[in-house]
Protein backbone atom coordinates (compact mmCIF):
# COMPACT_ATOMS: atom_id res chain seq x y z
CA UNK A 1 0.00 0.00 0.00
CA UNK A 2 0.98 3.65 0.02
CA UNK A 3 3.48 5.37 2.34
CA UNK A 4 3.26 8.42 3.87
CA UNK A 5 6.70 8.94 5.70
CA UNK A 6 7.28 11.68 8.59
CA UNK A 7 9.91 13.07 9.85
CA UNK A 8 12.02 13.23 12.61
CA UNK A 9 9.42 10.94 14.73
CA UNK A 10 10.62 12.46 17.89
CA UNK A 11 12.13 15.98 18.67
CA UNK A 12 13.10 18.03 21.13
CA UNK A 13 13.39 21.85 20.98
CA UNK A 14 13.78 24.94 23.70
CA UNK A 15 11.20 26.99 23.84
CA UNK A 16 11.09 29.81 21.69
CA UNK A 17 13.26 28.02 18.67
CA UNK A 18 11.13 27.06 15.63
CA UNK A 19 11.35 23.09 15.08
CA UNK A 20 10.16 21.55 11.08
CA UNK A 21 8.22 18.30 10.73
CA UNK A 22 8.36 16.38 7.06
CA UNK A 23 5.60 15.07 5.69
CA UNK A 24 6.38 12.73 2.25
CA UNK A 25 4.37 10.69 0.24
CA UNK A 26 6.90 7.76 -1.23
CA UNK A 27 5.26 6.36 -3.76
CA UNK A 28 2.30 8.30 -4.88
CA UNK A 29 1.67 12.14 -5.74
CA UNK A 30 -0.42 13.69 -2.62
CA UNK A 31 -2.62 16.73 -4.17
CA UNK A 32 -3.94 16.82 -0.57
CA UNK A 33 -2.27 17.04 2.75
CA UNK A 34 -3.71 16.90 6.35
CA UNK A 35 -2.09 17.76 9.45
CA UNK A 36 -3.79 16.57 12.58
CA UNK A 37 -2.57 17.33 16.29
CA UNK A 38 -3.05 14.81 18.97
CA UNK A 39 -3.10 15.41 22.67
CA UNK A 40 -2.52 12.47 24.90
CA UNK A 41 -5.42 9.97 25.48
CA UNK A 42 -7.34 12.53 23.35
CA UNK A 43 -8.30 12.06 19.86
CA UNK A 44 -7.23 13.73 16.17
CA UNK A 45 -7.88 17.23 15.95
CA UNK A 46 -7.64 18.28 12.45
CA UNK A 47 -4.85 21.33 12.21
CA UNK A 48 -5.15 22.13 8.69
CA UNK A 49 -5.90 20.93 4.59
CA UNK A 50 -3.13 21.88 1.97
CA UNK A 51 -3.45 21.54 -1.56
CA UNK A 52 -0.10 21.54 -3.48
CA UNK A 53 0.96 25.33 -4.40
CA UNK A 54 -1.88 26.93 -2.93
CA UNK A 55 -2.06 28.23 1.17
CA UNK A 56 -3.05 25.92 3.48
CA UNK A 57 -6.88 26.14 4.72
CA UNK A 58 -6.82 26.50 8.68
CA UNK A 59 -9.62 24.97 10.95
CA UNK A 60 -10.92 27.63 13.39
CA UNK A 61 -8.97 28.18 16.35
CA UNK A 62 -5.33 27.42 14.68
CA UNK A 63 -2.64 30.00 14.70
CA UNK A 64 -1.75 30.12 10.85
CA UNK A 65 1.57 32.20 11.94
CA UNK A 66 2.61 29.56 14.61
CA UNK A 67 1.75 26.52 12.58
CA UNK A 68 3.25 27.33 8.88
CA UNK A 69 2.44 24.47 6.91
CA UNK A 70 3.82 24.35 3.30
CA UNK A 71 3.09 22.14 0.34
CA UNK A 72 5.81 22.79 -2.31
CA UNK A 73 5.12 19.87 -3.80
CA UNK A 74 3.20 16.80 -4.74
CA UNK A 75 5.11 14.31 -2.42
CA UNK A 76 6.40 16.97 0.59
CA UNK A 77 4.33 19.00 3.13
CA UNK A 78 5.91 20.57 5.91
CA UNK A 79 4.08 21.66 9.39
CA UNK A 80 7.04 24.25 11.27
CA UNK A 81 5.95 25.21 14.57
CA UNK A 82 7.57 28.56 15.42
CA UNK A 83 8.69 29.86 18.88
CA UNK A 84 7.19 26.75 20.25
CA UNK A 85 6.16 26.77 23.96
CA UNK A 86 5.65 23.74 26.00
CA UNK A 87 2.01 23.92 25.42
CA UNK A 88 2.68 23.19 21.46
CA UNK A 89 4.34 19.71 22.98
CA UNK A 90 1.87 17.13 20.64
CA UNK A 91 1.36 14.23 18.77
CA UNK A 92 1.44 15.60 15.66
CA UNK A 93 0.31 13.05 12.20
CA UNK A 94 -0.12 14.81 8.58
CA UNK A 95 -1.81 11.67 6.65
CA UNK A 96 -2.15 12.61 2.13
CA UNK A 97 -4.74 11.99 -0.20
CA UNK A 98 -4.01 11.57 -4.04
CA UNK A 99 -5.95 12.75 -6.66
CA UNK A 100 -6.83 10.15 -8.02
CA UNK A 101 -8.04 7.99 -5.16
CA UNK A 102 -10.05 8.83 -2.10
CA UNK A 103 -8.17 6.55 0.30
CA UNK A 104 -6.44 8.78 2.69
CA UNK A 105 -3.15 7.54 4.32
CA UNK A 106 -1.38 8.05 7.36
CA UNK A 107 1.91 8.92 8.49
CA UNK A 108 3.29 7.65 11.73
CA UNK A 109 3.43 10.38 13.37
CA UNK A 110 6.18 12.60 15.43
CA UNK A 111 6.35 13.60 18.83
CA UNK A 112 7.13 16.86 19.83
CA UNK A 113 8.55 17.98 23.41
CA UNK A 114 9.28 21.99 24.06
CA UNK A 115 11.16 22.54 26.86
CA UNK B 1 -23.15 19.90 11.51
CA UNK B 2 -20.43 16.39 10.70
CA UNK B 3 -19.78 14.45 13.69
CA UNK B 4 -18.48 11.30 14.87
CA UNK B 5 -19.47 9.67 17.99
CA UNK B 6 -17.95 7.21 19.96
CA UNK B 7 -20.17 6.32 23.24
CA UNK B 8 -17.79 4.42 24.97
CA UNK B 9 -14.75 6.01 26.38
CA UNK B 10 -13.34 2.75 28.16
CA UNK B 11 -14.30 -0.85 27.13
CA UNK B 12 -12.87 -4.01 29.10
CA UNK B 13 -13.38 -7.58 27.44
CA UNK B 14 -12.52 -11.08 28.73
CA UNK B 15 -9.86 -12.74 26.34
CA UNK B 16 -11.72 -14.60 24.18
CA UNK B 17 -14.72 -12.63 24.66
CA UNK B 18 -16.21 -11.08 21.65
CA UNK B 19 -16.58 -7.41 20.95
CA UNK B 20 -18.44 -4.67 20.00
CA UNK B 21 -17.32 -0.76 19.31
CA UNK B 22 -20.04 1.74 18.79
CA UNK B 23 -19.99 4.10 16.21
CA UNK B 24 -22.43 6.81 15.14
CA UNK B 25 -21.88 9.72 12.69
CA UNK B 26 -23.21 12.57 11.51
CA UNK B 27 -23.19 13.39 7.96
CA UNK B 28 -24.69 15.36 5.55
CA UNK B 29 -24.39 13.35 2.41
CA UNK B 30 -23.39 9.14 2.12
CA UNK B 31 -19.97 8.97 4.24
CA UNK B 32 -16.81 6.96 3.82
CA UNK B 33 -16.66 4.63 7.10
CA UNK B 34 -13.05 4.12 8.56
CA UNK B 35 -11.78 2.33 11.79
CA UNK B 36 -8.58 3.01 13.19
CA UNK B 37 -6.27 1.25 15.67
CA UNK B 38 -3.55 3.27 17.95
CA UNK B 39 -1.56 1.45 20.05
CA UNK B 40 0.42 3.70 22.80
CA UNK B 41 3.05 6.05 20.87
CA UNK B 42 2.43 5.14 17.80
CA UNK B 43 0.22 6.11 14.74
CA UNK B 44 -2.84 5.18 12.91
CA UNK B 45 -3.28 1.93 11.50
CA UNK B 46 -6.09 1.38 9.14
CA UNK B 47 -8.38 -1.88 10.43
CA UNK B 48 -11.12 -1.47 7.59
CA UNK B 49 -12.90 1.07 5.88
CA UNK B 50 -16.43 1.41 3.94
CA UNK B 51 -16.95 2.91 0.70
CA UNK B 52 -20.13 0.71 -0.80
CA UNK B 53 -21.38 -2.57 -1.90
CA UNK B 54 -21.58 -5.12 1.07
CA UNK B 55 -22.41 -3.27 4.39
CA UNK B 56 -20.43 -6.09 6.05
CA UNK B 57 -17.05 -5.26 5.61
CA UNK B 58 -14.00 -7.49 6.79
CA UNK B 59 -10.34 -5.93 7.95
CA UNK B 60 -7.50 -6.94 9.17
CA UNK B 61 -6.52 -8.76 12.61
CA UNK B 62 -10.29 -10.75 12.47
CA UNK B 63 -12.20 -7.31 12.44
CA UNK B 64 -15.18 -6.24 11.19
CA UNK B 65 -17.54 -3.81 10.97
CA UNK B 66 -21.17 -3.40 9.57
CA UNK B 67 -22.63 0.07 8.09
CA UNK B 68 -26.62 0.88 8.94
CA UNK B 69 -27.29 3.35 6.93
CA UNK B 70 -30.98 3.86 8.79
CA UNK B 71 -29.16 3.99 12.19
CA UNK B 72 -26.60 6.30 11.00
CA UNK B 73 -23.96 3.74 12.24
CA UNK B 74 -20.82 1.60 11.96
CA UNK B 75 -19.90 -0.39 14.47
CA UNK B 76 -16.54 -2.73 15.24
CA UNK B 77 -16.94 -6.42 16.08
CA UNK B 78 -14.76 -8.80 16.54
CA UNK B 79 -15.66 -12.31 17.58
CA UNK B 80 -12.84 -13.16 19.92
CA UNK B 81 -10.79 -10.70 21.39
CA UNK B 82 -6.85 -10.98 21.89
CA UNK B 83 -4.56 -9.44 24.76
CA UNK B 84 -2.65 -7.60 21.65
CA UNK B 85 -6.17 -6.17 20.49
CA UNK B 86 -5.56 -3.80 23.82
CA UNK B 87 -5.29 -0.25 22.01
CA UNK B 88 -7.05 2.75 21.03
CA UNK B 89 -9.75 2.51 18.69
CA UNK B 90 -11.10 5.14 16.36
CA UNK B 91 -13.69 5.27 14.25
CA UNK B 92 -13.74 8.07 11.23
CA UNK B 93 -15.66 9.61 8.89
CA UNK B 94 -14.84 11.50 5.18
CA UNK B 95 -16.65 12.88 2.30
CA UNK B 96 -16.74 11.35 -1.14
CA UNK B 97 -15.01 13.69 -3.03
CA UNK B 98 -11.18 14.05 -2.83
CA UNK B 99 -9.59 16.87 -0.75
CA UNK B 100 -12.18 16.28 2.74
CA UNK B 101 -10.29 15.38 5.81
CA UNK B 102 -10.98 12.83 8.07
CA UNK B 103 -13.09 13.64 11.12
CA UNK B 104 -12.33 11.45 13.62
CA UNK B 105 -14.97 10.63 16.99
CA UNK B 106 -12.85 10.96 20.55
CA UNK B 107 -12.13 7.43 20.65
CA UNK B 108 -12.43 3.71 22.57
CA UNK B 109 -9.67 2.81 24.97
CA UNK B 110 -10.14 -0.90 25.04
CA UNK B 111 -8.79 -3.12 28.02
CA UNK B 112 -8.31 -6.85 27.87
CA UNK B 113 -8.32 -8.65 30.89
CA UNK B 114 -7.17 -12.63 31.26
Amino acid sequence: GAVVSQHPSRVICKSGTSVKIECRSLDFQATTMFWYRQFPKKSLMLMATSNEGSKATYEQGVEKDKFLINHASLTLSTLTVTSAHPEDSSFYICSAQQASGNTIYFGEGSWLTVV
Amino acid sequence: AQSVTQPDIHITVSEGASLELRCNYSYGATPYLFWYVQSPGQGLQLLLKYFSGDTLVQGIKGFEAEFKRSQSSFNLRKPSVHWSDAAEYFCAVGARQAGTALIFGKGTTLSVSS
